[in-house]
């Protein structure tokens, strides 16, 4: 079983509606992330959270909510999708040094 | 400007080639730096850290130049299965807040 698991792995939607991506790991760590990947485009940082009760903003927060439920969960939230957020969306972990990060197996969303 | 750069790409080796990917970043303030492969649709996964003094392991080697702000991937004898995007990153230090990630380069090794 993976250390971190995505779901739902793939989800189409549609314009407007609100969309949950939950995450949960089992390698007992304290920092999760959620990233965002378009073509051409790399990684972005949306949020992340270095403990329960420790929410921050990344790089493009913008119309994206998190909820950090427990140390293993980690959720994002659109809470009206649009097409331009349509992308491979990617949770990940690290302990506490923060080195390695460990991704999930991502979550293709797309927003019609 | 960007916060980490790489080579455009893509790149296409013969098998048994040796390519470099290199990676410039931004801040000088930065302290860790490491490199990713992502094979397509799939999760980025750690390759290798990149040490000041330069790494080595197997066909691979990472090179880090602080007073010139880049980093290197070195392949020898290039494998069919290289085949991937190479993703260069770099954190500000062990306890930062997060890591910035290239936008990759893409490596094709052909028979």
């Amino acid at each position: 079983d993976a250390d971190v698991t995505q779901t739902p792995r793939n989800r189409i939607t549609k314009t407007g509606k609100r969309i949950m991506l939950e995450c949960s790991q089992t390698k007992g760590h304290d920092r999760m992330y959620w990233y965002r990947q378009d073509p051409g485009l790399g990684l972005r940082l949306i949020y992340y959270s270095f403990d329960v009760k420790d929410i921050n903003k990344g790089e493009i927060s913008d119309g994206y909510s998190v909820s950090r439920q427990a140390q293993a969960k980690f959720s994002l939230s659109l809470e009206s999708a649009i097409p331009n957020q349509t992308a491979l969306y990617f949770c990940a972990t690290s302990g506490t040094g923060g080195n390695t990060i460990y991704f999930g197996e991502g979550s293709w969303l797309t927003v019609v | 400007r960007k916060e980490v750069e790489q080579d455009p790409g893509p790149f296409n080796v013969p098998e048994g080639a040796t390519v470099a990917f290199n990676c410039t970043y931004s801040n000088s303030a930065s302290q860790s730096f490491f490199w990713y492969r992502q094979d397509c649709r799939k999760e980025p996964k750690l390759l290798m850290s990149v040490y000041s003094s330069g790494n080595e392991d197997g066909r691979f080697t990472a090179q880090l130049n602080r007073a010139s702000q880049y980093i290197s991937l070195l392949i020898r004898d290039s494998k069919l299965s290289d085949s991937a995007t190479y993703l260069c990153v770099v954190k500000l230090g062990t306890n930062a807040g997060k890591s910035t990630f290239g936008d990759g380069t893409t490596l094709t090794v052909k028979p």
